[in-house]
């Protein structure tokens, strides 16, 4: 069974960092690209990050471009995702998800966490 | 922001066919595949419907999807109350900014 646990969300004021992380377990890791979508508190899905199976090929929404830096470790079969200089824009529950293929290129996601949420205030 | 667009709600009655647009471009539902899923409250999206209308295991046969030009549809037959939910479609976009785009969503309720 595949599972996806999220962590590290939290209350962080604004300009300040926080790491989250994903656990993954019941399939091949380093096989998929996996990717971060967030969902801010009662709107839609937004697409905030991915990376291929061997890290060659990352992605970032031109939201949170410069400011956030996506990372797997396929050894811990864990993705991370690093949010610096947060703004109260960022707030939202943040999900990790499985790509279909190895691949940042045109299949979607399979599977999704639980989500952790980020609330940025002051 | 999301570049797909769906319409708010949706709704109907227990045993009916209820039926969500999607409407998108040239850049992804009209050169990509067509994705959707159901999140039901207070938790995570679940996939629904891949690759225009492929479902994944698990998911019945209630639950189709078809694709036309830049635009693509979810239909739902014999509508269930455990249906009620918000539905979102998906695409893979080939503009390099935004490559992964998301409809605006549906909330769909049983009567």
């Amino acid at each position: 069974e595949v599972q996806l646990v999220e962590s590290g969300g939290g209350l962080v004021q604004p300009g300040r960092s926080l790491r989250l992380s994903c656990a993954a377990s019941g399939f091949t890791f380093d096989d998929y690209a996996m990717h971060w979508v967030r969902q801010a508190p009662g709107k839609g899905l937004e697409w905030v990050s991915g990376i291929s199976w061997n890290s060659g090929s990352i992605g970032y929404a031109d939201s949170v471009k410069g400011r956030f830096t996506i990372s797997r470790d396929n050894a811990k079969n864990s993705l991370y995702l690093q949010m610096n200089s947060l703004r109260a824009e960022d707030t939202a529950l943040y999900y990790c998800a499985k790509d279909m293929q190895g691949a940042v290129a045109g299949t979607l996601f399979d599977y999704w966490g639980q989500g952790t949420l980020v609330t940025v205030s002051s | 922001q999301s570049v797909l667009t769906q319409p708010p709600s949706a709704s109907g009655t227990p045993g009916q066919r209820v039926t969500i647009s999607c409407s998108g471009s040239s850049s992804n539902i009209g050169s990509n595949y067509v994705y959707w899923y159901q999140q039901l409250p207070g938790t995570a999206p679940k996939l629904l419907i891949y690759r225009n209308n492929q479902r994944p295991s698990g998911v019945p046969d209630r639950f189709s999807g078809s694709k036309s030009g830049t635009s693509a549809s979810l239909a739902i037959s014999g509508l269930r109350s455990e249906d009620e939910a918000d539905y979102y479609c998906a695409a893979w976009d080939d503009s390099l900014s935004v490559p992964y785009v998301f409809g605006t969503g549906t909330k769909v309720t049983v009567l």
